[in-house]
Parts: structure tokens; C-alpha cells; sequence
């Protein structure tokens, strides 16, 4: 039961640029929620955005929410190679769904 | 910090074999969760259980069972492991304050092969 679907799929850019990943989701949410993988480890939870909430800071990240278009962005600022990862995001209509996520690489 | 531990980061096991994975959460969290994550597929939840001896089934339970004897410990068991069942093991664990679909702990992962 596929409820986010992110994008772009992979994503490639300059050490200093910022980064921009997009969700979408079908049904309504009661949070949306946005987490990093390193590869090969686990999956790293990076903030969460209540329904009600529309924009959310947590240093360098910026995540907004447009509950009536179904999309949530997650902006990285001034990027840096330790940001080169997976990004998910996770719906929560009850429990969690996981999107299978965008691949973001940080060029030197 | 919250520290969710899984046994073995890699293992190798033969088809049919039983296969137990381990993890252990140091926060007395009530809420633990295993998934299986797969090239293209994303993470899929398999079971979860949110007590003592509670379990419930995720998207994809056929051939898993899990076991949970303690608050800290959930165990994902392959009964008859198959090479479908060759993927990545995640377990993660939450504060039941949050709700089930609350900021998930993650632990680094078992990589499964079965061959």
C-alpha cells in the first residue's frame, strides 16, 4: 500500500547548491514526515510536519506541506558531500508508509 | 539517544533453513516494527507489535512469524527461508506517545541472503 511517492527518483548536484526532493501522497495524512538513509545503515528520522502545519525548519532543511495539492517538498540548503543519501518520506494515515525514495549525490 | 540494535549487519542462510533476526530497543519504547526493504519496492512493513505478546500483521507477513517475549527485544523468524526472502532487514521502534505513526528509531539493517 504505496502512499508517498518522492521525486525526482535520483538527483545529482554541485557540493554548495541547494537540493529540492518532492512527495506526493494519495489520501488524507495526519503527519508527513521525512527521513535519510546512509547506505548500507538504517534510516535516519529528519523532522516531521503536522497537517495543519505548512512549513517547518530544522537547520540547513526546510520542509513544506500542501495538504490541498497532496505534495511536500524537502529543501536542503548549501549542500554538503555528507548529505550524498537516500531521502524518504513516510504518510501517516494510522501507521506509517514508507515512499521508495529520491537518491541524492553531492558532487565535490 | 534512542539505540535500536539488530544482531548481525550480514547473513548468509540456506533455503529452507529457520532464520530468527534479532533487535533490541534501549529506550523502553512499546512500539517495534519490521521491514523489508528491496531495490524499487521501497520499505514494506511485515509485522509490528505494540506490547508484550501483541503482534499485528504489516503488508507483507506470509512467511515471516515474529515473537515478543520482552518489552526491548522483537524477533523476526523465516520459518522455511526462501531466495525470495533475500533482502535487507530493518527493525525500528517508536514512543506509543506518538502514535504508531509517530518518528520511527531505526536500526542499521540485517542484509539477508539465502541461497
Amino acid at each position: 500500500s504505496q502512499q508517498g511517492e518522492e521525486d525526482p527518483q535520483a538527483l545529482s548536484i554541485q557540493e554548495g547548491e541547494n537540493a529540492t526532493m518532492n512527495c506526493s501522497y494519495k489520501t488524507s495524512i495526519n503527519n508527513l514526515q521525512w527521513y535519510r538513509q546512509n547506505s548500507g545503515r538504517g534510516l535516519v528520522h529528519l523532522i516531521l510536519i503536522r497537517s495543519n502545519e505548512r512549513e517547518k525548519h530544522s537547520g540547513r532543511l526546510r520542509v513544506t506541506l500542501d495538504t490541498s495539492k497532496k505534495s511536500s517538498s524537502l529543501l536542503i540548503t548549501a549542500s554538503r558531500a555528507a548529505d550524498t543519501a537516500s531521502y524518504f518520506c513516510a504518510t501517516d494515515d494510522d501507521k506509517i508508509i514508507f515512499g521508495k525514495g529520491t537518491r541524492l549525490h553531492i558532487l565535490p | 539517544d534512542v539505540k535500536v540494535t539488530q544482531s548481525s549487519r550480514y547473513l548468509v542462510k540456506r533455503t529452507g533453513e529457520k532464520v530468527f533476526l534479532e533487535c533490541v530497543q534501549d529506550m523502553d519504547h512499546e512500539n517495534m516494527f519490521w521491514y523489508r526493504q528491496d531495490p524499487g519496492l521501497g520499505l514494506r512493513l511485515i509485522y509490528f507489535s505494540y506490547d508484550v505478546k501483541m503482534k499485528e500483521k504489516g503488508d507483507i507477513p506470509e512467511g515471516y512469524s515474529v515473537s515478543r517475549e520482552k518489552k526491548e527485544r522483537f524477533s523476526l523468524i523465516l520459518e522455511s527461508a526462501s531466495t525470495n526472502q533475500t533482502s535487507m532487514y530493518l527493525c525500528a521502534s517508536n514512543d506509543p506517545g506518538t502514535g504508531l505513526g509517530g518518528p520511527q528509531h531505526f536500526g542499521d539493517g540485517t542484509r539477508l541472503s539465502i541461497l
